[in-house]
């Protein structure tokens, strides 16, 4: 079985400052990962994925994740954050055999601040 | 445009009444989940379908009833059994061909609300 734990709830930060959303989890075998955003009120989209291949994975809207196997870890950064990034982050994992259920972090909530 | 519709999006209900949650999708994904999201404790699985007409309970379905007659198709029922249904209700899908990545593509989202 697979766990993920998204160690901060909520990441308060200013407008152009960067940030880190942090992902560990915990899997017996090989994985995908994966990060999505839900702005409120609204479904959750996919910002970016692991599959595999290069462990620096570039998404949409300027956000990175680095996929880090030995201390199982996908972490998500942006450079400089605008108050359009306010919104709750999910990241998911999921074993590469193929399962067809998806294991969710709680979610961080990242909150832009002028 | 391909993707997924939720309705309604926001939908009011009295206790002891049963409602239904539409899901579409032309995606021609296999498979078919809901989620059950709730402030501060992220998604919760309540059914899944791999299948047509093949459906499996995942963690919350106490309460909650699906069918799955059409691929295209998912529909939620929030019976009278659920003693709490107030919250955001989440559809998703997944290819389910090939190598399942387990990427999901989800819907808008419909808000139950019971009165």
């Amino acid at each position: 079985a697979q766990s993920v734990t998204q160690l901060d709830s909520q990441v308060p930060v200013f407008e152009e400052a960067p940030v880190e959303l942090r992902c560990n989890y915990s899997s017996s075998v090989s994985v995908y990962l994966f990060w999505y955003v839900q702005y409120p009120n609204q479904g959750l989209q996919l910002l970016l994925k692991y599959l595999s291949g290069s462990t620096l994975v570039k998404g949409i809207n300027g956000f990175e994740a680095e996929f880090n196997k030995s201390q199982t870890s996908f972490h998500l950064r942006k450079p400089s954050v605008h108050i359009s990034d306010t919104a709750e982050y999910f990241c998911a994992v999921n074993p590469s055999g193929g399962s067809y259920i998806p294991t969710f972090g709680r979610g961080t909530s990242l909150i832009v601040h002028p | 445009d391909g993707g997924i519709t939720q309705s309604p999006k926001y939908l009011f209900r009295k206790e002891g009444q049963n409602v239904t949650l539409s899901c579409e999708q032309n995606l021609n994904h296999d498979a078919m989940y809901w989620y059950r999201q709730d402030p501060g404790q992220g998604l919760r699985l309540i059914y899944y379908s791999q299948i047509v007409n093949d459906f499996q309970k995942g963690d919350i379905a106490e309460g909650y009833s699906v069918s799955r007659e059409k691929k295209e198709s998912f529909p939620l029922t929030v019976t009278s059994a659920q003693k709490n249904p107030t919250a955001f209700y989440l559809c998703a899908s997944s290819s389910g061909t090939g190598v399942n990545t387990g990427e999901l593509f989800f819907g808008e989202g419909s808000r139950l609300t019971v009165l």
